[in-house]
């Protein structure tokens, strides 16, 4: 069964510096992933998606995520943090059921601060 | 998004009452899913809905029941709510015609039982 990991329940950062959120994946096939982020009182919007080409994907808000093959890992980064990226980030991973029908499977979530 | 509409915004309610949460969209997406979402596991899928006459289970259907009445609408329903269904719900949707399977999410209801 596919699955993702977000190991980091909650990742701190100063406003300036670079910051990344971690997420590893196992799927059998190749693999659809997936960053979403969830503000304070807000449904889950959309970041960025890897489906296949360049590893380094850009996405919203000037997010960008790295996809590592070897290490089945798909981490969101960005060079310098604000704080108002301040938010609880999900990983997902496309699961296939049946012939052009699929779904998403969430990680945990990480909960992003970021301090002035 | 202003797209994928979910009502009430806030319910707070009694063990063993029948609640509904409806979810309507604009997107003209044929795709609907319902997910709760709880802190420290994420979005789990409690149903879905590839058009209006297939309906699926999720990984948690029990004590749940949904009703896709038209494309653009689909209800989640407790029939007997207990206190561990306590959680926020999201409804999101997607396009049959999108490749990449994005999904598009309501605000979400934030759903207490007493």
């Amino acid at each position: 069964a596919q699955s993702v990991a977000q190991p980091e329940d909650q990742v701190n950062v100063a406003e300036g510096n670079p910051l990344t959120v971690k997420c590893t994946y196992s799927v059998s096939g190749n693999p659809y992933l997936f960053w979403y982020v969830q503000y304070p009182n807000r449904g889950l919007q959309f970041l960025l998606k890897y489906i296949t080409g360049d590893n380094l994907v850009k996405g919203s808000y000037g997010f960008e995520a790295e996809f590592n093959k070897s290490q089945t890992s798909f981490h969101l980064k960005k060079p310098s943090a604000l704080v108002s990226d301040s938010a609880l980030y999900f990983c997902a991973v496309r699961d296939f059921i049946r012939g052009g029908y699929n779904k998403l499977i969430f990680g945990a979530g990480t909960r992003l601060a970021v301090h002035p | 998004d202003a797209d994928v509409t979910q009502t009430p915004r806030n319910r707070i309610t009694k063990t063993g009452k029948r609640i509904m949460l409806e979810c309507s969209q604009t997107k003209g997406h044929d795709r609907m899913y319902w997910y709760r979402q709880d802190p420290g596991l994420g979005l789990r899928l409690i149903y879905y809905s590839f058009d209006v006459k297939d309906i699926n289970k999720g990984e948690i259907s029990d004590g749940y029941s949904v009703s896709r009445q038209a494309q653009a609408k689909f209800s989640l329903s407790l029939e007997s709510a207990i206190p561990n269904q306590t959680a926020l719900y999201f409804c999101a949707t997607s396009d049959l015609w999108d490749r990449g399977d994005e999904q598009f999410f309501g605000p979400g209801t934030r759903l207490t039982v007493l």
